[in-house]
This record gives C-alpha cells, sequence and structure tokens, in this order.
C-alpha cells in the first residue's frame, strides 16, 4: 500500500505571495491532518479534515486554510506569506479503525523569503 | 501553563548501550502518549502508543514507560544501534485538546559505533 504523498517536497516563495500545499493520503484513511514544524519546535496542529469536513482547528490565523476533496486528498493553502511561515509543512493520514496512529508524509519544505 | 518537554540536547550513547529519553508534560489529562522517530527530510514514523492506565508497553528493542504521578514517560531503546540514530519525539493524546495530538519538539539520538 502506498504510503502518504505530499506535493511538491520543496518550495521557495516571497513575502506576500500565497501557496497552496498538497496531500494525498493512505489509500481507505479518511482522516487527513496538517502540521508545521520548524526547528526546535514541537510539530503545530494546523487542522484536520474528515469526510470533507474541518474536524478539528488550531491556532493559526486566518491566512491558514484547507480543504479536503471526495477522495480524501487535501490542500492547505497560505495567502499573503510571511518569513515565518518558513517551515516543515507535514501531512498525515488516519483510518478510523486506528484514529489515535498517524502516518505521515515527507512535508513539503516552504522557504518564504 | 500547560506544556509536552523532551530533553533538547542531543543524546550520545555508545552503541549497544541503552538509550533513555524523556517526555515531561505539565496540566494536562491524558489519554495516551505516543513516541515518534523522525529522520532528516522524513514525517515521523509512529513506534508505539501507551495509554494512561498502562505502566509499561514492549516493541521488540523498544520500550516505553508511562508514569501519570510524576507526569513523564521514558523510551528506552537497548542494544542501540548507529542506524537508531534520529530524532525521538513525543506526543501527548488527551481530551484537553480534543484528542489533537500535543507534540513535544523531539530529543536527537546519536548512537555511536
Amino acid at each position: 500500500k502506498a504510503g502518504v504523498t505530499q506535493t511538491p517536497r520543496y518550495l521557495i516563495k516571497t513575502r506576500g505571495q500565497q501557496v497552496t500545499l498538497s496531500c494525498s493520503p493512505i489509500s481507505g484513511h479518511r482522516s487527513v491532518s496538517w502540521y508545521q514544524q520548524t526547528p526546535g519546535q514541537g510539530l503545530q496542529f494546523l487542522f484536520e479534515y474528515f469526510s470533507e469536513t474541518q474536524r478539528n482547528k488550531g491556532n493559526f490565523p486566518g491566512r491558514f486554510s484547507g480543504r479536503q476533496f471526495s477522495n480524501s486528498r487535501s490542500e492547505m493553502n497560505v495567502s499573503t506569506l510571511e518569513l515565518g511561515d518558513s517551515a516543515l509543512y507535514l501531512c498525515a493520514s488516519s483510518h478510523m479503525a486506528d484514529v489515535e496512529t498517524q502516518y505521515f508524509g515527507p512535508g513539503t519544505r516552504l522557504l518564504v523569503l | 501553563s500547560q506544556k509536552i518537554e523532551q530533553n533538547s540536547e542531543a543524546l550520545n550513547i555508545q552503541e549497544g548501550k541503552t538509550a533513555t529519553l524523556t517526555c515531561n508534560y505539565t496540566n494536562y489529562s491524558p489519554a495516551y502518549l505516543q513516541w515518534y522517530r523522525q529522520d532528516p527530510g522524513r514525517g515521523p514514523v509512529f513506534l508505539l502508543l501507551i495509554r494512561e492506565n498502562e505502566k509499561e508497553k514492549r516493541k521488540e528493542r523498544l520500550k516505553v514507560t508511562f508514569d501519570t504521578t510524576l507526569k513523564q514517560s521514558l523510551f528506552h531503546i537497548t542494544a542501540s544501534q548507529p542506524a537508531d540514530s534520529a530524532t525521538y519525539l513525543c506526543a501527548l493524546g488527551t481530551m484537553d485538546s480534543n484528542y489533537q495530538l500535543i507534540w513535544g519538539a523531539g530529543t536527537k539520538l546519536i548512537i555511536k559505533p
């Protein structure tokens, strides 16, 4: 079974631009969570989607948004990028039968200049 | 305040010895705690889950303990190998955050041959 995939793997943007990141979960997984990881910080939870509905949301500004499609693929969007948005963005999926275990993708490394 | 802490300094261990990593938390009522491994440029990989009513869990060379009185989990790798070198993250599942995982920043483990 293929793992979680994320595209693109690397991205360079400038301040003020917007970016869209994509995540394809493991087949059969309907829950997708997004995290931001910066050096020295734990993973910061952005949001979780289940069956196309946002189920939970972390404490990030409204510039961060997401959505999930009927095939469980998910996208997150960051508008009006700031230098502090430079981070590794991780997507994780989980199965209904084992909601506690998260399977992570390799992440998208975003650099904002 | 609520927080989860791991030793931010790298842990250097001689091959063959037991590596012990610590995860401490404050002001949370945990339901379970998880340990993940993260290699450079990759997403975290799930290792073990221990529930609040369990004292110890084992998986091959890995052992996790959970002391809800001390608010601490210990993660042990016995007979450590250079291939065990990675960053290890702990994550707390708690009703306080609607079961969204609360993550430590991770401890880098270096196993020297």
